[in-house]
């Protein structure tokens, strides 16, 4: 079965230190795609991030940046130098062949950055 | 022109309305979906429209009946309410696997509802 688990539910940081967040996933396919989403207060899920299956290349977007592991299943998301403004929900998902066009997504991380 | 527009952003109706939510879609896909978020609980996904498939989540009560005329546009229509049913009520959209790939979905800005 497809799972997404973010074991993290709130963090708090200061400005300008590094955070990361947790990702772990399950599936049965070898081909899926993961991904990040942030959900300021407005309520809109914003898109951050794909990565299929085949590409195991870490990410770096500017001040974000992605570590997927498939030894591991994880596909955790680091935002250096936090800001303010990075203070949002982060929800990471998945998608696979077996979920058709369905998305399964995490419980979300609520991130506080304290100035 | 935004990718995925909700109308209306708020809400408030009392548990013997009708009324229907609206989600419009510019980006070109085929799939459009209705998710709820409740305070506290996961996202929940409700409908999914796309070319292959209707699916429903059968823990979804008939009280929400989706309609989906055209691959741009997706209607959540609601009747008779109960105040646990007030959420954030988001649509999303993207290219579905028909299209060869998988694209992430983008989301509109919800509709907040209140159920009074």
């Amino acid at each position: 079965a497809q799972k997404v688990t973010q074991a993290q539910t709130e963090i708090s940081v200061v400005e300008k230190e590094d955070v990361t967040l947790d990702c772990v996933y399950e599936t049965r396919d070898t081909t899926y795609y993961l991904f990040w989403y942030k959900q300021p207060p407005s309520g809109e899920l914003v898109f951050l991030i794909r990565r299929n299956s085949f590409d195991e290349q870490n990410e770096i977007s500017g001040r974000y940046s992605w570590n997927f592991q498939k030894s591991t299943s994880s596909f955790n998301f680091t935002i250096t130098a936090s800001q303010v403004v990075d203070s949002a929900v982060y929800f990471c998902a998945l998608s696979d062949s077996f979920t058709g066009n369905q998305f399964y997504f995490g419980t979300g991380t609520s991130l506080t950055v304290i100035p | 022109e935004t990718g995925v527009t909700q109308t209306p952003r708020h809400l408030v109706m009392g548990m013997t309305n009708k009324k229907s939510l609206k989600c419009e879609q510019h980006l070109g896909h085929n799939a459009m979906y209705w998710y709820k978020q409740s305070a506290k609980k996961p996202l929940e996904l409700m409908f999914v429209y796309s070319l292959e498939e209707r699916v429903e989540n059968n823990s979804v009560p008939s009280r929400f009946s989706p309609e989906c005329p055209n691959s741009s546009h997706l209607f959540l229509h609601l009747h008779t309410l109960q105040p646990e049913d007030s959420a954030l009520y988001l649509c999303a959209s993207s290219q579905g696997r028909s299209m060869g790939g998988r694209t992430e979905a983008f989301f509109g800005q919800g509709t907040r509802l209140t159920v009074v």
